[in-house]
């Protein structure tokens, strides 16, 4: 079955702190996204990676794929208000489906 | 390039109405796809096109849910007899795809929100 698990699904923590959003999968890809959706808006792209090892980064968040272990991390760093959203990551399988995790709904506290 | 656009934004619908919605498609990208989103969950794949041809649809898509895309342009997903639970947000994304630098990369829409009373 193919899955794609986020933990943790809600994150609250304060301006400033570092922290790090989970992404497993269930079935062999190459092939990881990320993105943002703010409340009531659409999905905004942040990552591709596309390699195993593959590493992106862009402002406080950066992201790694590791795909032996079938894992990718968004890591959060000196969290700011602005980045309270809900990311959710997904993985293209084979075919060309992409299956959505649950998404985590961060919450940046000053 | 002004984005994926989708209309309407907002549809409130009545019991067993049949409901229409437009994605217009970043204009170059060749492979356009629908999703379902509820309260609380990632999106859920529904279908995508390649071009004008309709390439793979969701098990969760039942017989009231069509979708067109004629001439490889926009497309239109149609419920029929629509039912309380279909109550979602209805995001179309598109995508560029078969070439060295496209890398899948989806472009969403604004999405539809669709209320069934």
């Amino acid at each position: 079955e193919l899955k794609v698990e986020q933990n943790p699904l809600f994150l609250s923590m304060q301006e400033g702190k570092n922290y790090t959003i989970y992404c497993n999968y269930s079935t062999t890809s190459d092939r990881l996204y990320w993105y943002r959706q703010d409340p009531g808006k659409s999905l905004e792209s942040l990552f591709v990676l596309l390699s195993n090892g593959a590493v992106k980064q862009e402002g406080r968040l950066m992201a790694s794929l590791d795909t032996k272990a079938r894992l990718s991390t968004l890591h959060i760093t000196a969290a700011v208000h602005d980045l309270s959203a809900t990311y959710f990551c997904a993985v293209l399988f084979t075919g060309n489906q992409f299956y959505f995790g649950t998404g985590t709904s961060l919450t940046v506290i000053p | 390039d002004t984005g994926v656009s989708q209309n309407p934004r907002h549809k409130i619908t009545k019991r067993g109405q049949n409901v229409t919605f437009r994605c217009d498609p970043i204009s170059e990208h060749n492979r356009l796809y629908w999703y379902r989103q509820t309260l609380g969950q990632g999106p859920e794949f529904l279908t995508y096109f390649q071009n004008e041809a309709q390439l793979e649809k969701s098990r969760l898509l039942s017989d009231r849910f069509s979708a067109e895309r004629p001439k490889g342009s926009f497309s239109t997903l149609e419920i029929q007899r629509t039912e309380q639970g279909d109550s979602a947000m209805y995001l179309c994304a598109s995508t560029q795809s078969g070439t060295r630098f496209s890398y899948n990369e989806q472009f969403f829409g604004p999405g539809t929100r669709l209320t069934v009373l």
